[in-house]
């Protein structure tokens, strides 16, 4: 079965660091993966994501993501946190399945700190 | 392009009551998924489709919900008789399908049903 593991359920971080939010997988086949936010009561946007090209991903709002497949990882990096990056960050694996179920991480929430 | 239509955004019932969601996808999309959020959570998925086939219903708490897709198009997802533990919010969400390749599979959510039961 496929899976998706956010290794931190919340991160802070203060304004203009680095921010790392971390999603390991597993996988019997080739995964597609995403990363979304979700900011307090309202939809997902998506924030990028990785479909066998490219390794590393860049997305919108200055994010990007590298696909590991030794390590089985697709953390989350942004050089310079803002503060309306606070929101909940969810992780996303498809296609592991050959079926391609599109199943959430349990989700990180992302606190700036000013 | 129009997006994933979602209603009603929200419903209160009560407990024991029954309740239906409602789902149009984006044109051309063939499969479709059903998700619910509660509170803190992320999304669960519930059932997805392919088309108007169930391709995977295994978190569906068939008991109480029903979900149907007449003609690969729209998509209903019913509870009865809801509990407190519906509360939640519902998504729906819709993709090229995965027969098209890895590329398309990227989901396209609806703005969700917010579901109170009390």
């Amino acid at each position: 079965a496929q899976s998706v593991t956010q290794l931190d359920s919340h991160v802070s971080v203060s304004e203009g660091t680095p921010v790392l939010l971390r999603c390991n997988y597993s996988s019997s086949y080739s995964p597609s993966l995403f990363w979304y936010v979700q900011h307090p009561n309202k939809g997902l946007q998506l924030l990028l994501k990785y479909t066998s090209a490219a390794t590393l991903v860049k997305g919108i709002n200055g994010f990007e993501a590298e696909f590991k497949k030794s390590e089985t990882s697709f953390h989350l990096t942004k050089p310079s946190a803002h503060m309306s990056d606070a929101a909940e960050y969810f992780c996303v694996v498809s296609g592991a399945s050959g079926t391609y179920k599109y199943i959430f991480g349990t989700g990180t929430r992302l606190k700036v700190l000013a | 392009e129009a997006g994933v239509a979602q209603s009603p955004r929200y419903k209160i019932i009560e407990k024991r009551q029954s309740v239906a969601f409602w789902c149009n996808p984006i044109s051309g999309h063939a499969t479709l998924y059903w998700y619910q959020q509660i509170l803190g959570q992320g999304p669960k998925l519930l059932i997805q489709f392919q088309n108007n086939g169930v391709v995977d219903d295994s978190q569906l708490p068939k008991d109480r919900f029903s979900a149907e897709r007449l003609k690969g198009v729209d998509s209903t997802l019913k509870i009865q008789p809801a509990k407190l533990e519906d509360s939640a919010v519902y998504l729906c969400a819709s993709s090229l399908g995965f027969e098209t390749g890895p590329v398309n599979t990227e989901a396209f959510f609806g703005q969700g049903t917010r579901l109170t039961v009390v």
